[in-house]
């Protein structure tokens, strides 16, 4: 069965720092890997998807890497701003169930003026 | 216009009682999924269908039933709601052949079993 880990469970910033979330999975067959944004009461927002095959995805301040091998992912958040605070999930998709999701915990992050 | 859309977005129901939670998507994917969101738990999925005849369980199907009535429409219900199935309940959809499997969520269902 897959597992996703996300560590720190709860992260608080001053706006400005960069910071990295990490992910972890247990079975390393996985098809892609995807972040997602998460505000209070509100549904999911698709941030990343990396394919098993790339190394990383950019868009705009967010750098999402993954290392399948070694079962880890992380992305990356430049000069957080308090607009950024929210939670942030990660999610794969194994090889042998195509379209399954399975999700992390995820990490709260808080950025403060 | 929201992609997926459902409807209702809260609902507060008593022990018991039927509840139809519905999905609609107007991204023309193939796949849809129903997911339930407990404070601690992440989201874990319930059901999920790749077409219009395909129906599968997922991890926590005991206590769910859903229709596909058409590539559009996907429905969760509750057939004799009990108080631990409070929780918030997403819908997600995805198109394998050109998306490479990337889901997009609703806006959520915050449903309470009183």
């Amino acid at each position: 069965k897959q597992e996703v880990t996300q560590i720190p469970a709860a992260l608080s910033v001053p706006e400005g720092e960069n910071l990295v979330l990490n992910c972890s999975f247990t079975d390393s067959a996985i098809y892609n890997l995807q972040w997602f944004r998460q505000d209070p009461g509100k549904g999911l927002t698709s941030l990343l998807l990396i394919q098993s095959s790339q190394r990383e995805q950019t868009s705009g301040r967010l750098n999402a890497s993954l290392d399948k091998s070694s079962g880890r992912s992380t992305l990356y958040i430049a000069a957080s701003q308090p607009g950024d605070s929210a939670t942030y999930l990660c999610a794969v998709i194994r090889g042998s169930t195509l379209g399954r999701l399975y999700f992390g915990r995820g990490t709260q992050l808080t950025v403060w003026p | 216009d929201a992609d997926v859309t459902q409807t209702p977005r809260n609902r507060i129901t008593k022990t018991g009682k039927r509840i139809m939670l519905e999905c609609s998507q107007t991204k023309g994917h193939d796949r849809m999924y129903w997911y339930r969101q407990d404070p601690g738990l992440g989201l874990r999925l319930i059901y999920y269908s790749f077409d219009v005849k395909d129906i599968n369980k997922g991890e926590i199907s005991d206590g769910y039933s859903v229709s596909r009535q058409a590539q559009a429409k996907f429905s969760l219900s509750l057939e004799s709601a009990i108080p631990n199935q409070t929780a918030l309940y997403f819908c997600a959809t995805s198109d394998w052949g050109t998306s490479l499997g990337e889901q997009y969520f609703g806006p959520g269902t915050r449903l309470t079993v009183t």
